[in-house]
């Protein structure tokens, strides 16, 4: 399985900022992947990164809101715009190379005061 | 509306004995199930999956049940460890022609096992 890491594993952040979490893979994938466990709550899908082109995103996640890039096959980001305390969350990236599973990084913990 | 509910938010089992987790679903089109350990601090770690076309996989002390016509599915750890106190999740998987579908998530069943 890939080793997968995020940048930064947690921060606090002032609401209408901005944030950008980064996820490094070892190695080339197929697949990335953006989710949010927001506190009590099961994961949560936000978009597909894609490759080149813009993120494919779920029923209730924008663009605006959520810009996603991946320029490359190993490396993608996520961006939680304009933050209020209800994006309070754990954001985990998610890769799979054609497999069924998907693994997962560790997380970056963002706390929204 | 929730496609997948795991009803018992946590469960304590004594070390050696058997540990049971429950999953139940609406979707038929599900493909394939997995279940997935998380360890706090940590992201979810791959467990075991079961195609929609079995009933049993197994995998060291860990066996997935499936029953389509109950749209149930259970993990099993025998002998259970101390180790594998985690919260647990089950997370069904629709595979839309071929490319890698979405996975839903349970919202978690915590495992506590006693020494």
């Amino acid at each position: 399985s890939a080793v997968i890491s995020q940048k930064p594993s947690r921060d606090i952040c002032q609401r209408g900022t901005s944030l950008t979490i980064q996820c490094q893979v070892d190695s080339q994938v197929t697949m990335m992947f953006w989710y949010r466990q927001q506190p009590g709550q099961s994961l949560t899908l936000i978009a597909t990164a894609n490759q080149g082109s813009e993120a494919t995103y779920e029923s209730g996640f924008v663009i605006d809101k959520f810009p996603i890039s991946r320029p490359n096959l190993t490396f993608s980001t996520l961006t939680v715009s304009n933050m209020s305390p209800e994006d309070s969350s754990i954001y985990l990236c998610s890769v799979t190379s054609g497999a069924i599973e998907q693994y997962f990084g560790p997380g970056t913990r963002l706390t929204v005061t | 509306d929730q496609q997948v509910k795991q009803n018992s938010p946590s469960l304590s089992v004594q070390e050696g004995r058997i540990s049971i987790l429950n999953c139940d679903y609406t979707n038929s089109m599900f493909d394939y199930f997995l279940w997935y350990k998380k360890y706090p601090a940590e992201g979810p770690t791959f467990l075991i999956s079961i195609s929609s076309i079995k009933d049993k996989n197994e995998d060291g002390r860990f066996t997935v049940f499936l029953n389509k016509s109950a749209k149930h599915l259970s993990l099993h750890i025998v002998p259970s460890q101390p180790g594998d106190s985690a919260v647990y999740f089950c997370a069904p998987l629709m595979n839309y022609g071929g490319s890698q579908g979405n996975l839903i998530f349970g919202k978690g069943t915590k495992l506590s096992v006693k020494p």
